[in-house]
């Protein structure tokens, strides 16, 4: 079976850097994807991480360490638009498992 | 292109009666998903399907069921409704025929049962 630790909430003012963690335990693991959702919206999709390291797309990064089953989500210049709830997904060949999702609030 | 929808957006059942929850997706993917979502709980895969004629159960399958005739459908279907499957519930597709890639959700269908 898969399961995933993440912080329930994070809090941080608009202008600063947070990380979100994500350990896992998982019985085959291919990568770990992290998705973003606004309250009462769809979540959508923001990395993938496949191979251990730093992967980064603009304001946001994501790292993964596969030995240590860990990885985070960094996201800097925090902006309001930012606050929403984050998940880490292990991804199987077949699945998709998603963590219990970190609320971010930012505030002004 | 629309992308993934879900109809309806909102539904109301009472227990016991039954419903298909309606999932489209245009972009030609092979793999289509369903999640429910409950708070505190995250999303919990329901069924997948990696392409038409296949389909396999989730984490919490019991009490739906799915098919996959085409492509671009994907139904749930609730059997017997029950309070505990008051939830949303999320469709999402993607181009390859694992979980790897890209996950596009659907807007997502708030049920509550009676």
């Amino acid at each position: 079976g898969q399961s995933l630790e993440q912080p329930s909430e994070v809090t941080a003012v608009e202008g600063a850097i947070v990380q979100i963690n994500c350990t896992y335990q998982t019985s085959g693991f291919y990568g770990l994807s992290w998705y973003q959702q606004h309250d009462g919206g769809a979540p959508t999709f923001l990395s993938y991480n496949a191979l251990d390291g730093l992967e980064e797309t603009g304001r946001f990064s994501s790292f993964l360490s596969r030995s240590d089953s860990y990885g985070y989500l960094l996201l800097q210049e925090l902006q309001m638009k930012d606050s929403a709830s984050y998940f880490c997904a292990v991804a199987g060949y077949s699945t998709l498992t998603f963590g219990k999702g970190t609320m971010l609030l930012v505030s002004p | 292109n629309a992308g993934v929808t879900q109809t309806p957006k909102f539904q109301v059942l009472k227990t016991g009666q039954s419903m298909t929850l309606q999932c489209a997706q245009d972009m030609n993917h092979e793999y289509m998903s369903w999640y429910r979502q409950d708070p505190g709980m995250g999303l919990r895969l329901i069924h997948y399907s990696v392409g038409a004629g296949i389909t396999d159960q989730g984490e919490v399958p019991n009490g739906y069921n799915v098919s996959r005739s085409t492509t671009e459908d994907f139904p749930l279907r609730l059997l017997s409704a029950a309070p505990s499957q008051t939830s949303v519930y999320f469709c999402a597709s993607s181009t390859l025929g694992t979980s790897t890639d890209t996950q596009y959700f659907g807007p997502g269908t708030r049920l509550t049962v009676l």
